[in-house]
């Protein structure tokens, strides 16, 4: 596609259920990177995937979070038993390559609601 | 490990007025450096990049921005704000060895008429 895609827009659910957001790259980009903004935060890097590489999981906050990234291209960032504090807007980027001095193009993010 | 800090959580401008919003880095080794900038109801976009060479970057928006290597900075201006430039700036840091990058947590610019 033209942009990154990122689905749901936004997702209201109750404390304890899981949620599963998407994140469709751009077409040919190799790199992906998942990051959190929440409210008067900055931008929390989680975590990152680059073509066949083993992920950089060093920024997920715990074992509840999890991503996957199928055929080096549409990835899933899961939440398990979510919590209030999950609460946040969570952005998917995309670069041509994982490194140099490449743009990120972000998506417009999908914001989660943890009742 | 890389950081970023943006000191001031918000910088308040008139129309006309130039605008400076800080931004201070460290990093292990030689530092590629990014502005975004955050509109309202908008995604993220990418303003401007320093790689190598010359210190003042200029990107998109009649924007700037000038690296200190001695002071760790990569502060952003502009000559003249304008109302529309109202936004939440992000400064980010990524090592020239690696790849991950690292956002500070951002500032919100007002310019008032």
């Amino acid at each position: 596609g033209a942009g990154v895609s990122q689905s749901p827009s936004n997702k209201v659910t109750e404390k304890g259920k899981d949620v599963e957001l998407r994140c469709d790259p751009i077409s040919g980009h190799t790199a992906l990177y998942w990051y959190r903004q929440s409210l008067g935060q900055g931008l929390e890097f989680l975590i990152y995937f680059q073509g066949n590489s083993a992920p950089d999981k060093s920024g997920l906050p715990s074992d509840r979070f999890s991503a996957e990234r199928t055929g080096g291209s549409v990835s899933t960032l899961t939440i398990q038993r979510t919590q209030q504090e999950d609460s946040a807007v969570y952005l998917c980027a995309s670069s041509p390559v994982g490194s140099g001095a490449n743009v990120l193009t972000f998506g417009a993010g999908s914001r989660l609601t943890v009742l | 490990a890389q950081s970023v800090a943006q000191p001031e959580d918000q910088v308040n401008v008139a129309e006309g007025n130039p605008l400076t919003v800080k931004c201070t880095y460290s990093v292990s080794g030689n530092p590629y450096l990014f502005w975004y900038v955050q509109y309202p109801n908008r995604g993220l976009q990418f303003l401007l990049k320093y790689i190598t060479g010359d210190n003042l970057v200029k990107g998109s928006y009649g924007f700037e921005a000038e690296f200190n290597k001695s002071q760790t900075s990569f502060h952003l201006k502009k000559p003249s704000a304008l109302v529309s430039d109202s936004a939440l700036y992000f400064c980010a840091v990524r090592d020239t060895g690696g790849f991950k990058t690292i956002f500070g947590a951002g500032t919100r610019l007002f310019v008032k008429a």
